[in-house]
């Protein structure tokens, strides 16, 4: 399966700044994929990002709030703008592997204050 | 909308199998049922999946039942370090969304 490197594991932010996540993938994928899981919550799908065109978001998620970079097969990042306490959330990103399954990446803990 | 239905939480002895169900009852054709789990402080971990035939690997066992409604995964020998969140997700086209999960306590 493949091998996911996400930065920062974590960080503390002041409201109204942004925060770029970086997730970088060993292998070449076609499709990643942002979700967020708020505390003691499941993961919600914010995004799913493709090389070479621009990333399909769910509903309740924004561009001008999330904007995603899919600069090649094997990176993307996730900005998280203008934040708000409400922000405050664990971000991951995924792949899916040859096998059929999925490889998430170790998540980046954000909290803003 | 998550698609599965999982209790909230279990509990299992050591050494012990576990069986996690989950129901699906406005599955596809074309879905695929995975298993991953999270445990603290981490993403979530691939376990298993499987369209319409049971399926085993070195982690776990997956249990399907002959109408594709409800499934169940099995781990054959529960040990502290399953202690996790186990999501069932219905898989069609790289749409994976996760509902509530059951939370494996493991008992020693």
């Amino acid at each position: 399966s493949a091998v996911i490197s996400q930065k920062p594991s974590r960080d503390i932010c002041q409201r109204g700044t942004s925060l770029t996540i970086q997730c970088q993938v060993d292998s070449q994928v076609t499709m990643m994929f942002w979700y967020r899981q708020q505390p003691g919550q499941s993961l919600t799908l914010i995004a799913t990002a493709n090389q070479g065109s621009e990333a399909t978001y769910e509903s309740g998620f924004v561009i001008d709030k999330f904007p995603i970079s899919r600069p090649n097969l094997t990176f993307s990042t996730l900005t998280v703008s203008n934040m708000s306490p409400e922000d405050s959330s664990i971000y991951l990103c995924s792949v899916g592997d040859r096998a059929g399954g999925y490889t998430f990446g170790s998540g980046t803990r954000l909290t803003v204050v | 909308d998550a698609k599965t239905t999982q209790p909230n939480s279990m509990e299992s002895n050591e050494e012990e199998p576990v069986h996690l169900p989950c129901n699906h009852s406005t599955i596809s054709g074309t879905d695929y049922i995975h298993w991953y789990r999270q445990l603290p402080s981490q993403g979530p971990e691939y376990v298993i999946h499987g369209l319409t035939s049971n399926v085993n690997n070195r982690m776990a066992s997956l249990a399907i039942a002959e109408d594709r409604k409800s499934s169940t995964l099995i781990l054959h020998r529960a040990t502290l370090r399953d202690a996790a969140v186990y999501y069932c997700i219905l898989n069609n086209n790289n749409d994976m969304r996760f509902g509530a999960g059951t939370r494996l306590t493991v008992k020693p």
